[in-house]
């Protein structure tokens, strides 16, 4: 079953403006990772923050993770045509439920930029 | 492209027959995963290998999956009796285990189709 919610569902934006993704899990976690998915192809991997960290920066991507809250939030800055994309959370919880680093996934946002 | 390579990529067939699909992971990527994913949702764990053991099974996988990797290095996932419900996309997945980050590679998918 899906661990994580995510919103918004769908977000659209114009091209150089900032797009945010919240998104929201259950239980304990090792680590939050942030994927990407073009459409009807496989998921590249965007970025990953530990669970004793708060935030995180790659590029144009900034990740934040409030513990306390179960919820991370991704930001695009200065977004392009080239973002559009759906963007997944998934949460891995290796040691605390005895998986071996599986992934559990949320919802979805599906972003579209716009020229 | 991750590395990670699916076949087929696309997979038509009719209720009750078998399909088998394989996974070739990047060769020092000892733990192999295999997701299910169907339209508007986030992946769903389906089972994953560490080398040629098989360690864990979601309850997902009904008696009519089996997924093998006889030597540690590809893998097959085949549906016996397909139904329409099987209709989704298959992803693999490899993680170099032991691994400071638990990125997980993924590969393209391989979509089925259940007439």
């Amino acid at each position: 079953s899906q661990q994580g919610e995510e919103d918004p569902q769908a977000l659209s934006i114009q091209e150089g403006e900032n797009a945010t993704m919240n998104c929201s899990y259950k239980t304990s976690i090792n680590n939050l990772q942030w994927y990407r998915q073009n459409s009807g192809r496989g998921l590249v991997h965007l970025i990953l923050i530990r669970s004793n960290e708060r935030e995180k920066h790659s590029g144009r991507l900034r990740v934040t993770l409030d513990t306390s809250k179960k919820s991370s939030s991704l930001l695009i800055t200065a977004s392009r045509a080239a973002d559009t994309a759906s963007y997944f959370c998934a949460t891995d919880a290796r040691g605390l439920t005895g998986g071996g680093n599986k992934l559990t996934f949320g919802t979805g946002t599906q972003l579209k930029v716009e020229l | 492209d991750t590395g990670v390579s699916q076949n087929p990529r696309h997979k038509i067939t009719k209720r009750g027959q078998n399909v088998t699909f394989r996974c070739d992971p990047i060769s020092e990527h000892n733990r192999l995963y295999w997701y299910r994913q169907t339209l508007g949702q986030g992946p769903e764990f389906l089972t994953y290998f560490q080398n040629e053991a098989q360690l864990e099974k979601s309850r997902l996988l009904s008696d009519r999956f089996s997924a093998e990797r006889p030597k540690g290095s590809f893998s097959t996932l085949e549906i016996q009796r397909t139904e329409q419900g099987d209709s989704a996309m298959y992803l693999c997945a490899t993680l170099r285990g032991g691994a400071p980050y638990n990125e997980q590679f993924f590969g393209p998918g391989t979509r089925l189709t259940v007439l």
